[in-house]
């Protein structure tokens, strides 16, 4: 198993592009999510899905479209990128939403964003 | 909204020594979770707790539940190079249904060789 990929690791955008992070699982999660991490704030949660065909916001869903056509991917969109978007972004995928024994949640390696 | 709080906030020691941080919430929580980030990547899970009370050991690493379900801490026995990184502390609700995890702010650990 590949785990959680992430691509890409390196994003320069200008103010006002859109742009597409990518997230893939090959381990069959039901839950995806996408958190943001900026220093002195640990990560916060944008959006969220609990299957195929279902996402919902999290605490900062603002600026940001998701959409799960697949189990595997849960892709992230920008539709007009601002400065106060610059952060690294994290995919987290598991099993099921509650979090229990042998249902852990797992991050990919993060998408380092910047917006000038 | 639901806020954990994580002390220290960073930790500079020698190598050899024993550390300790934890978490505290206002809030009931089912799980705790501890994670180390390395620079560059993302959160590795070390230490996983479900249960109220709960002791769990991985390696030199310690973590407990708290009893009231609204703390957690971590200890790291006879530190070694490789240890440093952050550690993050992580909780999911008694209530609600994001599946959202809660994190602290993180402790930078630094050691000394």
């Amino acid at each position: 198993n590949a785990g959680v990929t992430q691509t890409p690791k390196f994003q320069v955008l200008k103010t006002g592009q859109s742009m597409t992070l990518q997230c893939a699982q090959d381990m069959n999660h039901e839950y995806m999510s996408w958190y943001r991490q900026d220093p002195g704030m640990g990560l916060r949660l944008i959006h969220y899905s609990v299957g195929a065909g279902i996402t919902d916001q999290g605490e900062v869903p603002n600026g940001y479209n998701v959409s799960r056509s697949t189990t595997e991917d849960f892709p992230l969109r920008l539709l007009s990128a601002a400065p106060s978007q610059t952060s690294v972004y994290f995919c987290a995928s598991s099993l099921r939403r509650r979090l229990t024994t042998h249902n852990e949640q797992f991050f990919g390696p993060g998408t380092r964003l910047t917006v000038l | 909204g639901q806020q954990l709080n994580q002390s220290p906030q960073s930790m500079f020691i020698q190598e050899g020594e024993d550390v300790s941080m934890n978490c505290t919430s206002s809030s009931i929580f089912n799980t705790w979770l501890w994670y180390k980030q390395d620079p560059g990547e993302g959160p590795v899970l070390l230490i996983a707790l479900y249960k109220a009370g709960e002791l769990t050991s991985n390696g030199r690493l310690t973590a407990q539940f708290g009893i009231t379900r609204k703390d957690s801490f971590l200890n790291i026995s006879a530190s070694i190079p490789s240890d440093v990184g952050i550690y993050f502390c992580a909780g999911q609700l008694k209530s609600g249904n994001t599946g959202k995890l809660i994190f602290g702010q993180g402790t930078t650990l630094q050691v000394k060789p």
